[in-house]
């Protein structure tokens, strides 16, 4: 079974940075995309971030180029978002998700999320 | 800037069958667009649904399916039960950024 733990959210004062991780379990993580969404409490779900299998390719939603950075460590099955210049409007509950086949097959588990209060 | 269209709320009787939508208003929504389904209940992370416009996870329930309509991804669910009720979101990939869209999201009654 394949799960997701995310990790490092908290309430941080404006203009901080922090990391979060997403350790996984279950499956080959070199294999797999991965990916960041968060949510606002009460909102809607945000794409923020994905990265590919090997970590060459990375993409970001617009509204986070150049702030946010997304990695991994596939020798330890952990994915990263380093978050900089932390804003009011980065507060929210932030998800990690795997992909199986991607775009095709995509953000096919999450994990729990952690939060972050700015 | 690309926009991802849901209806904000549906009502379905328990036993009903009730189609959600979810439009781009970059145009037809087409199966280069991946969409993807999610349902979220409160206190949870979402759960996947649909993926490729029509496929389903081992773990979807047989009453819901996805489609392409009309120039939309249509999410339908046939026999609605009462733990079906909660938020669902559609999702669309735009390979030319690239870049993923979240619809609103259509809040479900039953």
């Amino acid at each position: 079974e394949v799960q997701l733990l995310e990790s490092g959210g908290g309430l941080v004062q404006p203009g901080k940075s922090l990391r979060l991780s997403c350790t996984a379990s279950g499956l080959t993580f070199i294999n797999h995309a991965m990916s960041w969404v968060r949510q606002v409490p009460g909102k809607g779900l945000e794409w923020v971030s994905t990265i590919s299998g090997r970590g060459g390719s990375t993409d970001y939603a617009d509204s986070v180029k150049g702030r946010f950075t997304v990695s991994r460590d596939n020798s330890k099955n952990t994915l990263f978002l380093q978050i900089t210049d932390l804003r009011a409007g980065d507060t929210a509950i932030y998800f990690c998700a795997t992909t199986f086949s991607y775009p095709v097959e995509s953000f096919v588990v999450w994990g729990q999320g952690t939060t972050v209060a700015v | 800037q690309t926009v991802v269209t849901q209806e904000p709320s549906l009502t379905v009787s328990p036993g009903g069958t009730v189609t959600l939508t979810c439009a781009s208003s970059a145009g037809a929504v087409t199966s280069d667009y991946y969409p993807h389904w999610f349902q979220q209940k409160p206190g949870q992370p979402p759960r996947a649904l649909i993926y490729s416009a029509s496929k389903k996870h081992s773990w979807t329930p047989a009453r819901f399916s996805g489609s392409l309509l009309g120039g939309k991804a249509a999410l339908t669910l046939s026999g609605a039960q009462p733990e079906d009720e909660a938020d669902y979101y559609c999702l669309l990939y735009y390979n030319s950024a690239p870049i993923w869209l979240f619809g609103g999201g259509t809040k479900l009654t039953v």
